[in-house]
């Protein structure tokens, strides 16, 4: 299986702060990555596909990048409503894997 | 609009089974994969597999075959989970999916005796 090691667990940042969450899988995914936010008793929500590409209705703030085996979750001037879990996920091999998340606050 | 709608939370004993459903509506049922996601308390996303309505094709995590069954029924748009010899890791909420975007609201499976 591709093991997907995401960091850091936890992050505090302060609001309109720019925040970077990283993804790193064991072997290459061909940016077959997506990014998820989850709020508490939530289901998760996709923002980003395909390593860089914005899901509908996501605000611009937040982007992905990455190739190979490194991606990363940018989120812009941060805002309150931002405060949630963040995981990753690859779909280029069965099974499809997560990472372990990282928990936003707010400082 | 793209609609998955689960089952009621279920509080089993351990050694049961329990069966739960993933309502679609808003699309060609059949056209799209069902995927399942397992979520324990606190903890993190795992995947159990998927199945593709239209086909009935399924692939499975290898961690969870012999406890998850997949089937669907085309008449009523619906996909059904099986889970058997349940334990209390099975505890977790589970989640329908249809490929990244759309998420059900996720079903708690309680396992106690």
């Amino acid at each position: 299986d591709i093991q997907m090691t995401q960091s850091p667990a936890s992050l505090s940042a302060s609001l309109g702060e720019t925040v970077t969450i990283e993804c790193r899988a064991s072997e290459d995914i061909y940016s077959n990555l997506a990014w998820y936010q989850q709020k508490p008793g939530n289901s998760p929500q996709l923002l980003i596909y395909d390593a860089n590409s914005l899901a509908d209705g996501v605000p611009s703030r937040f982007s992905g990048s990455g190739s190979g085996t490194q991606y990363s979750l940018k989120i812009n001037s941060l805002q309150s409503e931002d405060v949630a879990s963040y995981f990753c996920q690859q779909y280029n091999n069965y099974p499809f894997t997560f990472g372990s998340g990282t928990k936003l606050e707010i400082k | 609009q793209v609609q998955l709608q689960q089952s009621g939370a279920e509080l089993v004993k351990p050694g049961s089974s329990v069966k739960m459903s993933c309502k679609a509506s808003g699309y060609t049922f059949t056209s799209y994969y069902i995927y399942w996601i397992k979520q324990r308390p606190g903890q993190g996303l795992e995947w159990i597999g998927r199945i593709g309505p239209g086909s009935g094709d399924t692939n499975y995590n290898e961690k969870f075959k012999g406890k998850a069954t997949f089937t669907v029924d085309k008449s009523s748009s619906t996909a059904y989970m099986q889970l058997s010899s349940l334990t209390p890791e099975d505890t977790a909420v589970y989640y329908c999916a249809r490929g990244a975007g759309y998420w059900g609201q996720g079903v708690m499976v309680t396992v106690s005796s």
